[in-house]
């Protein structure tokens, strides 16, 4: 079946500092999403990416939809203690299921 | 905002027992789907719903596992016979007409004894 390689597993960031994260599948996606998880709570929607070769902003975070349309990069700038949390990528095929990558634990210290 | 909401949030069962989760999804969404995320992994597809009945469905949605809409606003997923391996957090979503995005309920935790 589909599978995305999500890296890194883990960061462990000074607050102020940029983050950067990524997916890669070995299958073609339409979509490209990056949810954030926080504790005990659902993924919530960051970003959604629907062309291939697209880059979309959303305040400090940045992400781009790969021109093979096989991966998917989340930058955050100037992270700040509450961007800690669990970030999935997810790619959909036809607006159909979701995959979701094995997520970005992301811990900011001030 | 319209969100999708779950209950109960937290459920705890002994193994065996028949468990029913609910979901109600965002009103003029027309697919529905669960999900699962057992503690510390990912998120993990099980089932989508379209026009009343199951439009896909995972590996992990076997014979013990079933969804229903039983009215125009529920979605529910029932677990006939659990086991210790379903304890996990449950995720319902449904999607937007328009962009096709996923919007997430908070989910249920269901723990088996």
């Amino acid at each position: 079946g589909q599978q995305l390689n999500q890296s890194p597993q883990s960061m462990f960031i000074q607050e102020g500092e940029d983050v950067s994260m990524n997916c890669t599948s070995s299958s073609i996606f339409n979509t490209w999403l990056w949810y954030k998880q926080d504790p005990g709570e659902g993924p919530v929607l960051l970003i959604a990416l629907y062309k291939a070769g697209e880059l979309t902003s959303n305040g400090r975070l940045t992400a781009q939809f790969g021109i093979t349309r096989k991966d998917s990069f989340l930058n955050i700038s100037a992270s700040i203690p509450s961007d800690v949390g669990i970030y999935f990528c997810a790619g959909q095929l036809y607006g159909n299921k979701l995959v979701f990558g094995a997520g970005t634990i992301l811990r900011v210290k001030s | 905002e319209p969100e999708v909401t779950q209950t109960p949030s937290h459920q705890v069962t002994q193994m065996g027992q028949e468990v029913i989760l609910r979901c109600v999804p965002i009103s003029n969404h027309l697919y529905f789907y669960w999900y699962r995320q057992i503690l510390g992994q990912k998120v993990e597809f099980l089932v989508s719903f379209y026009n009343n009945e199951i439009s896909e469905k995972s590996e992990i949605f076997d014979d013990q596992f079933s969804v229903e809409r039983p009215d125009g606003s529920n979605f529910t997923l029932k677990i006939r016979s659990t086991k210790l391996e379903d304890s996990a957090m449950y995720f319902c979503a449904s999607r937007d007409r328009e962009t096709g995005e996923l919007f997430f309920g908070e989910g249920s935790r269901l723990t088996v004894l």
